[in-house]
């Protein structure tokens, strides 16, 4: 079968760095997404990896290695408003996505 | 503006009555997703649409019909609720399933069955 998994739920203080993993287990790849959902809202985009290596987008980057089915989010000076939930997802051989369960990040002063 | 739009934002539905989520995009999509979000299960898929014409079943269909008439509507119907189908429900639609495009969401609706 086809398996993500997170965290279910990590505490951070504002200002430091925080690293959420994801490890996956899935019928072919084609890339990974993180995602961010604040409470009450919709997931919204994050970041994209296909290829292994950091990609660095401010605040944030995201790290992939295809052969340990691994991928970690590297959220750096956090700040109150990065308390929300982090998903990962998978594009699977047939181009489906595959969601993790996500993982509460919980920021506090 | 361009999006993914859902309609009602938030319903109370009483059991056994039948309900259609609305889903709407304007971006031209080929795929489109319904999803349900309940605590700690993450996003469960119900239905799919690779295209306009074809629907295909997620990890949990039961109790759910949708259809895709055409490229911009993708509508979930509960036949005759019950109080398990409440939950948020979203919308997403993507590009295509010929690569390795992002989904967008839309704003949720929280379906409350009692």
């Amino acid at each position: 079968g086809q398996n993500i998994d997170q965290p279910t739920e990590m505490t951070a203080t504002e200002g430091a760095i925080v690293q959420i993993n994801c490890t996956y287990q899935t019928s072919g790849f084609n890339g990974l997404f993180w995602y961010q959902q604040h409470a009450g809202e919709a997931p919204t985009f994050l970041s994209y990896n296909v290829l292994d290596g950091l990609e660095e987008k401010g605040r944030f980057s995201s790290f992939l290695s295809r052969s340990k089915g691994y991928s970690y989010l590297l959220l750096k000076e956090l700040q109150m408003k990065d308390s929300a939930s982090y998903l990962c997802a998978v594009i699977d051989s047939n181009y489906q996505l595959i969601w993790g369960a996500g993982t509460k990040l919980i920021i506090k002063p | 503006i361009a999006g993914i739009t859902q309609a009602p934002t938030s319903q109370i539905l009483a059991a056994g009555r039948r309900m259609t989520l609305r889903c709407t995009q304007d971006m031209r999509h080929n795929a489109m997703y319904w999803y349900r979000q309940d605590l700690g299960l993450g996003l469960r898929l119900i239905h799919y649409s690779n295209t306009a014409g074809t629907t295909g079943k997620g990890e949990v269909p039961d109790g759910y019909s949708v259809s895709r008439a055409n490229t911009d509507d993708f509508p979930l119907t509960l036949a005759s609720a019950v109080p398990s189908q409440t939950s948020v429900y979203f919308c997403a639609s993507r590009t295509g399933v010929d690569r390795a495009s992002e989904a967008f969401f839309g704003q949720g609706t929280r379906l409350t069955v009692v």
